[in-house]
């Protein structure tokens, strides 16, 4: 699985848009981009995925660069529960067993 | 979609000893999988269960670790003879209902287990 690189932390204010990177330059055709996070003491969340478009759901926004070796996770308005760790991970499309490999991820802090 | 619930949520033992962590998934679901959490580190993937077998497992798993689904309904974590190096969060996890397993995984709880 190809590897991505993710800042180890970031801050936010309550209420503004948080924007959060995820570099995977070795990206090939078939993967997959996913995101999860992880809140304190709680097992990984789905958040949202995409192969070249653009994504939209309830939680948040995954915007795909053109030649997808990067992604931006986007959360429209920072909560206070949106603090945690947030994975960026690369799935290849015929991903046997499908396990997921987890990096450090983004620690993203929220102030009120 | 239902929750994946895993028991119990907290196990204390002693090194040397056996543990066996559970997991309750939903009826029928064929696809199941371990990963662990040392405190302070990443999650990390130890095996991935698909009709009553291992599909793929990782270096951590090793002779000690073994998988079952022994009543056809819950998935079980046996670790044999643990370590101190052992404790850490267990968390089991399944693809969405009807997906391929590249979709999404929703992760249960976690066992927290602390080997003294």
């Amino acid at each position: 699985d190809a590897k991505t690189t993710q800042p180890n932390s970031m801050e936010s204010n309550e209420e503004e848009p948080v924007h959060l990177p995820c570099n995977h330059s070795t990206i090939s055709g078939t993967d997959y981009i996913h995101w999860y996070r992880q809140l304190p003491s709680q097992g990984p969340e789905y958040v949202i995925h995409g192969l070249t478009s653009n994504v939209n759901n309830r939680m948040a926004s995954l915007a795909i660069a053109e030649d997808r070796k990067s992604s931006t996770l986007i959360l429209h308005r920072a909560t206070l529960r949106d603090a945690a760790v947030y994975y960026c991970i690369l799935r290849a499309l015929y991903n046997q067993g499908g396990k997921l490999i987890f990096g450090q991820g983004t620690e993203l802090s929220v102030k009120p | 979609e239902p929750e994946v619930t895993q028991t119990p949520s907290h196990q204390v033992t002693q090194m040397g000893q056996e543990v066996i962590l559970r997991c309750v998934p939903i009826s029928n679901h064929l696809y199941f999988y371990w990963y662990r959490q040392i405190l302070g580190q990443k999650v990390e993937f130890l095996v991935s269960f698909y009709n009553n077998e291992i599909s793929e497992k990782s270096e951590i798993f090793d002779d000690q670790f073994s998988v079952e689904r022994p009543d056809g309904s819950n998935f079980t974590l046996k670790i044999r003879s643990t370590k101190l190096e052992d404790s850490a969060m267990y968390f089991c996890a399944r693809p969405r209902i009807g997906a391929e397993v590249t979709d999404t995984q929703y992760f249960g709880p976690g066992t927290r287990l602390t080997v003294l």
